[in-house]
Parts: structure tokens; sequence; C-alpha cells
């Protein structure tokens, strides 16, 4: 089997601060996922990548950048933190492309910002 | 308007009794549904799939139905143990062409009591 695991667990920032969020994978799946889910809302996809340096936008891309290094890892940066901004980030992977998959996810970041 | 919406919101009961989740959703094309386990700070695990136009489908103490002429999907939880706390996510997947999109519900907190 295999694990996805996300750092740091919980995320404390500042307004304006730029925040970076890491999801590794040892699965060697393809396509990874970052999505939001906050509270009285369902997930909302951030960012995918369905390879090794690509990089597709999902609905709630702005605000937001990513960055796929390696096939096993995948980076989501906050750009410019927002005041008592609380949300939890969920990094996500499929084999192979199709939407049918099951996708495995993390743990979770838990941001706060002050 | 919430394209899939989940019933009740929150449900507890006694360990030993058994539980049904609804899934309403308004999707179009609905290729499939699934349903993901939650539990209170981690990722999610995904519990069963299904495809067929009015599918059936079993894992262990969940079982699962889908109705797509309704657009409405239960999950039963028989003989609910503690540890089925959690919160129970339904996703359903809509395939058009080379794009494909998941619409995620809400989600039902279920609490099993001793």
């Amino acid at each position: 089997g295999g694990i996805i695991t996300q750092t740091p667990k919980f995320l404390i920032g500042q307004e304006g601060q730029k925040l970076t969020l890491k999801c590794q994978q040892n699965f060697n799946h393809d396509t990874m996922y970052w999505y939001r889910q906050d509270s009285g809302k369902g997930l909302r996809l951030i960012y995918y990548s369905i390879t090794e340096n690509d990089l597709q936008k999902g609905d709630l891309s702005e605000g937001y950048d990513a960055s796929r290094e390696k096939k096993s890892s995948f980076s989501l940066t906050v750009t410019s933190a927002q005041k008592n901004e609380m949300a939890v980030f969920l990094c996500a992977s499929i084999p192979g492309t199709g939407v049918y998959a099951e996708q495995f996810f993390g743990p979770g970041t838990r941001l706060t910002v002050l | 308007k919430t394209q899939v919406e989940q019933s009740p919101q929150s449900l507890v009961v006694r360990q030993g009794e058994n539980c049904v989740l609804q899934c309403n959703y308004s999707v179009t094309p609905d290729n499939h549904l699934r349903w993901f386990k939650q539990d209170t700070g981690k990722g999610l695990v995904s519990l069963t799939v299904l495809v067929d136009q009015k599918d059936k489908t079993s894992n262990g103490r969940y079982s699962a139905t889908l109705d797509k002429d309704a657009k409405h999907s239960t999950l039963h939880i028989t003989a609910t143990l503690l540890d089925d706390t959690a919160t129970y996510i339904c996703v359903v997947g809509a395939v058009v062409g080379d794009n494909s999109k998941l619409i995620w519900g809400l989600g039902t907190s279920l609490v099993v009591n001793p």
C-alpha cells in the first residue's frame, strides 16, 4: 500500500503572508489534486496535475499557485493569506487520469490566518 | 443552487442501530457516484462507487444504491459501531468528452453513541 503525507499538519499565518503547503505520495500515481474544504461547503478544486511539471486550474485557483516538482510531490502556495481565513487543504492522488478512479486523500493541512 | 444535497445534515444513533444516508443531485451527466468517509481531522476514504443506471453495491456493513432516473443515492450502514462516527460525503462524477468534473456534497455528520 501507499500513503499520502501533507506538511505541515497545522499552519498559522499572518494576513498578506505567502504560505506553502506540501504533499507527497508514494503510490506512484500520475494525477494529484489540491482541494479546499470549508465548513458548510463541499470540496472545491484549486489545482490539479496529471504529470510532472503539468498544472491545471480548478474552480478556485485565484489566489493560489501550485508546483508539481516531481511525480511524487505537489506543492500549493497561498499567495496572500486573507485575515481570519480558516480552511482545510486536502491533497489527493489517482493512478492514471480518469475521473472514475478512486481518489486517495492525505490527512489535510489546517490553515488559520490571524 | 447546490447540485449535490445530502440529508440529514447530521444524525445520532446508538451503537448497533442501522442508519440510512441520502444523496440527491441535479448533476448532468451523472457518470458515477462515490461515497467517502471522513474521520475527524483526517482525509477522505472511499467506501464504494456506483456506476450503473440502477446500481447496488455492498462493502461489509456498508451498502449503497443509485437510481440515476431519480438522481438519488442511499448509503446504508448496518449494525453501527463507534468507529462509524464520521462525516460521509457523496460526490458525483460528470464526464463530457475529454472534460471531467467531480461535484461534492457537504456531507452528513454521523455520531454513534454507546
